[in-house]
């Protein structure tokens, strides 16, 4: 079957730095995507991966390696509105994409 | 500019009864979908429409329905409502066919079925 795995929840200090991970098993790989949702507003975009190798974009960064199924998102210099859910996505071999059920990072002062 | 617009935001159904939850984008987006998001789960694709004129089914399509009578416009009807439709809708438009680009969501419908 195919399968996303994310942490569920995750909590880190205001000013530091905090790593989401996501594995993948998925039939087929067509890019990664990451999406940022906020308690009860919509998800969106944050970044996409396609190739192997660390993607930066200002305080966030991601991270993919095809060949172990895994991501990870950083997220440096953590403000508070950086509290939300974070959701990994794979687009798999017939292009629809597979979700994972999200980390909620909770961020402290 | 407003992109993607959903209604009703909230909504209490009697199981039985039909439904249908609106979705407008004023982004020209060729591509259109919907979504289910319940809570410990990912997002689950409902039905999606490429273009105007045509649709199609996703992971979890059984109790919905769709049309794309045009571009704008992509509304999703429960024709009789069960309490496992009890969800926060999400719609959702890309430019280009496939879930390949970025998606833009609405602000979502929650529905909840009794």
């Amino acid at each position: 079957g195919q399968n996303i795995d994310q942490p569920t929840e995750m909590t880190a200090t205001e000013g530091a730095i905090v790593q989401i991970n996501c594995t993948y098993q998925t039939s087929g790989f067509n890019g990664l995507f990451w999406y940022q949702q906020h308690a009860g507003e919509a998800p969106t975009f944050l970044s996409y991966n396609v190739l192997d190798g660390l993607e930066e974009k200002g305080r966030f960064s991601s991270f993919l390696s095809r060949s172990k199924g895994y991501s990870y998102l950083l997220l440096k210099e953590l403000q508070m509105k950086d509290s939300a859910s974070y959701l990994c996505a794979v687009l798999g071999s017939n292009y629809q994409l597979i979700w994972g059920a999200g980390t909620k990072l909770i961020i402290k002062p | 500019t407003a992109g993607i617009t959903q209604a009703p935001t909230s909504q209490i159904l009697a199981a039985g009864r039909s439904m249908t939850l609106r979705c407008t984008q004023d982004m020209r987006h060729n591509a259109m979908y919907w979504y289910r998001q319940d809570l410990g789960l990912g997002l689950r694709l409902i039905h999606y429409s490429n273009t105007a004129g045509t649709t199609g089914k996703g992971e979890v399509p059984d109790g919905y329905s769709v049309s794309r009578a045009n571009t704008d416009d992509f509304p999703l009807t429960l024709a009789s409502a069960v309490p496992s439709q009890t969800s926060v809708y999400f719609c959702a438009s890309s430019d280009g066919a496939g879930e390949a680009g970025e998606l833009f969501f609405g602000e979502g419908s929650r529905l909840t079925v009794l």
